[in-house]
């Protein structure tokens, strides 16, 4: 299983970024899909869930902002990030969801960094 | 949202020790509880899921248990690769993660 993150980058408040997940080694379109965040410094936040059957839930800090989304075809997970906060500024990862919905696997994660 | 009260914040052991950390929910998670270990600079490595079940490849000096609401996690023996911090996650409903606990050798 080998999951890499990139799109990460230096935005200004209130802009947008698109981060993607390339994954493989399994049945992507089998598996639901998390974001992750970590501040600098500080500890780990869940941003948002897909399932294999695209369903969506996501955290109440990121809700209406962030879209998760996915392409089985490329075996792709994204997380699309609108009016952006300073607040948002984190390594953001992305992760596999086990069959008992805990994170199994996780990626080394990309630098998101919101400022003027 | 359920919340995960992890403690302490920080850990100071020598080489041999035993050291424990707890989660405490905010409501029963009925067992659905996992431990991360995360160096510096890399994502977090899953070290134990469903309370007390060993992921592949963790040592066996590495330990949890409990039930409804507590939790705890323990290292016997503890060595200095296992300099880390350590989180809690609770997945009985939306994930969400204890506040961590950084293990560093006196």
């Amino acid at each position: 299983v080998q999951l890499v993150e990139s799109g990460g980058g230096l935005v200004q408040p209130g802009k947008s970024l698109k981060l993607s997940c390339s994954a493989s080694g399994f049945t992507f379109s089998s598996y639901g899909m998390h974001w992750i965040r970590q501040a600098p410094g500080k500890g780990l936040d869940w941003v948002a869930y897909i399932s294999s059957s695209s369903g969506t839930v996501y955290a109440d800090a990121v809700k209406g902002r962030f879209t998760i989304s996915r392409d089985n075809a490329k075996n792709t997970l994204y997380l699309q990030l609108n009016s952006l906060k300073s607040e948002d500024t984190a390594i953001y990862y992305c992760a596999r969801c086990s069959w008992e919905d805990y994170f199994d696997y996780w990626g080394q994660g990309v630098m998101v960094t919101v400022s003027s | 949202d359920i919340q995960m009260t992890q403690s302490p914040p920080s850990l100071s052991a020598s080489l041999g020790d035993k050291v424990t950390i707890t989660c405490q929910a905010s409501q029963n998670i009925n067992k659905y509880i996992a431990w991360y270990q995360q160096k510096p600079g890399k994502a977090p490595r899953l070290l134990i899921r469903y309370t007390s079940t060993l992921e592949s490849g963790t040592p066996s000096r590495f330990s949890g248990s409990g039930s409804g609401r507590d939790y705890s996690f323990s290292i016997s023996n503890v060595e200095s690769e296992d300099i880390a911090s350590y989180y809690c996650l609770q997945y009985d409903n939306l994930p969400t993660f204890g506040s961590g606990t950084k293990l560093e050798i006196k």
